[in-house]
């Protein structure tokens, strides 16, 4: 069963605390992104890797980091350098590293209390 | 920077109604255009995209829509919505020769039976 996967789709934790998410795909996709989701913004960018070992960053990169030691895996972890951590993060993959079609996983919803 | 906007935040429709969207993106050069929509608990996925020649491009359930260059615009539409349309829908833009999409900030719809 090809696809994106995230977990956990739930994830609590600590102010001050590092958090690690999740994101493995099985669609021998070239491209990776993460993007987080507020009310009312829609999606901004975070980091993206067009192939294994590099990574570039997006709109919304600070307090955030990744790595893309894996074809297959693209973790994110939030930082507790990042100001407003609590939201909602995609994470998707596209064939090539070109404006191509992208494709999501189910997200997973972080809260820091 | 390139930027997407969708003014329909949220609407309202009853079966049966049409449907149009509004998108508007400011990059002046080639883009590739895309409707992505996130139905209740589901991924986000594609409708539809267009990437270049006829500038009305149909998708999946039904949905269409229409690159117009000299308004900016790829408004989305439907004839005929069904209460399985009720959804959020994202339009999102990339430029031809880059690497990084950018989403609007999405359109609630809700349709009532």
């Amino acid at each position: 069963d090809g696809g994106i996967t995230q977990s956990p789709k739930y994830l609590f934790r600590k102010e001050g605390q590092n958090v690690t998410l999740s994101c493995e795909q099985n669609l021998n996709h070239d491209a990776m992104y993460w993007y987080r989701q507020d009310p009312g913004q829609g999606l901004r960018l975070i980091y993206y890797s067009q192939i294994v070992n590099d990574f570039q960053k997006g709109d919304i990169a600070e307090g955030y980091s990744v790595s893309r030691e894996k074809k297959e895996s693209f973790p994110l972890t939030v930082t507790s350098a990042q100001k407003n951590p609590t939201a909602f993060y995609l994470c998707a993959s596209g064939l090539t590293s070109g404006p191509d079609t992208q494709y999501f996983g189910p997200g997973t919803r972080l809260t820091v209390l | 920077a390139q930027s997407v906007s969708q003014h329909n935040h949220h609407v309202i429709l009853s079966e049966a109604a049409s449907l149009e969207l509004g998108c508007n993106y400011s990059y002046g050069g080639t883009v590739n255009l895309f409707w992505y929509v996130q139905y209740p608990g589901q991924h986000l996925q594609l409708l539809l995209k267009y990437f270049s020649g006829d500038p009305l491009v149909k998708g999946i359930k039904g949905f269409e829509a229409e690159f117009i260059k000299s308004k900016f615009s790829f408004n989305l539409r439907k004839p005929s919505v069904q209460w399985s349309d009720t959804a959020e829908y994202f339009c999102a833009a990339a430029e031809n020769t880059g690497n990084q999409f950018y989403f609007g900030t999405g359109t609630s719809l809700t349709v009532i039976p």
